[in-house]
């Protein structure tokens, strides 16, 4: 059960696009499986989910966020960057042992 | 509106025990997945554990198999999370969560394990 990898930091300016990237294995992120998801975290709150089923926005949650897999790695792009979005971003995965893991985290912020 | 709310946090020392409970609302507790996940001061977030809909199924990360267990109670709307053998390492808000097809759609505020001497 290691922890997918996340890299620790990614910056933007106001308007910019980034992108987050989550490395797994083929026993989680390259799964059959479609049970991958993204939160966002901002400090002193609880996460908040972003993306399911891979690239699936719950309702209320902007466009701006999107989800995308290849192979063994997710990634969560977002565009028009704001300062609102300025938090901690997880990956999470079910896994071929019926577990789930999260991603190292990211901490995104807005230039 | 779905509703979760943690409670039974505090400072334990180590080698000790704790039981944490979830108190949930707003939603059919009975039809869903329930999850632990935890985060140690200034980390990430960690998966414990989850427990199926009907109680029949649990599973755990590997860090606390054998040491944690997780339960519920679908007539109170209440999950349990029994924690024994506590170290430092155990220190973290813990969080429930309700499962809803391979994601976690709601999230409690979380409650505070200290283990320390």
């Amino acid at each position: 059960q290691s922890a997918l990898t996340q890299p620790a930091s990614v910056s933007g300016s106001p308007g910019q696009s980034i992108t987050i990237s989550c490395a797994g294995t083929s026993s989680d992120i390259g799964t059959v499986y479609n049970y991958i998801s993204w939160y966002q975290q901002h400090p002193g709150t609880a996460p908040k989910l972003l993306i399911y089923g891979v690239y699936k926005r719950p309702s209320g949650v902007s466009t701006r966020f999107a989800g995308s897999r290849s192979g063994n790695t997710a990634s969560l792009t977002i565009s028009g960057l704001q300062a609102e979005d300025e938090a901690d971003y997880y990956c999470y995965s079910y896994t071929t042992t019926s577990t789930y893991v999260f991603g190292t985290g990211t901490k995104v912020t807005v230039l | 509106h779905v509703q979760l709310v943690e409670s039974g946090g505090g400072v334990v020392q180590p080698g000790g025990s704790l039981r944490l409970s979830c108190a949930a609302s707003g939603f059919t507790f009975s039809n869903h997945g329930m999850h632990w996940v935890r985060q140690a001061p200034g980390k990430g977030l960690e998966w414990v554990g989850l427990i199926r809909f009907d109680g029949t199924i649990e599973k755990y990360a590997d860090s606390v198999r054998g040491r944690f267990s997780i339960s519920r109670d679908n007539s109170k709307n209440t999950l349990l999370l029994q924690m024994i053998t506590l170290t430092a390492e155990d220190t973290a808000v813990y969080y429930c969560a309700m499962e809803d097809v391979g994601r976690l759609d709601s999230w409690g505020p979380g409650t505070l394990v200290t283990v320390s001497s």
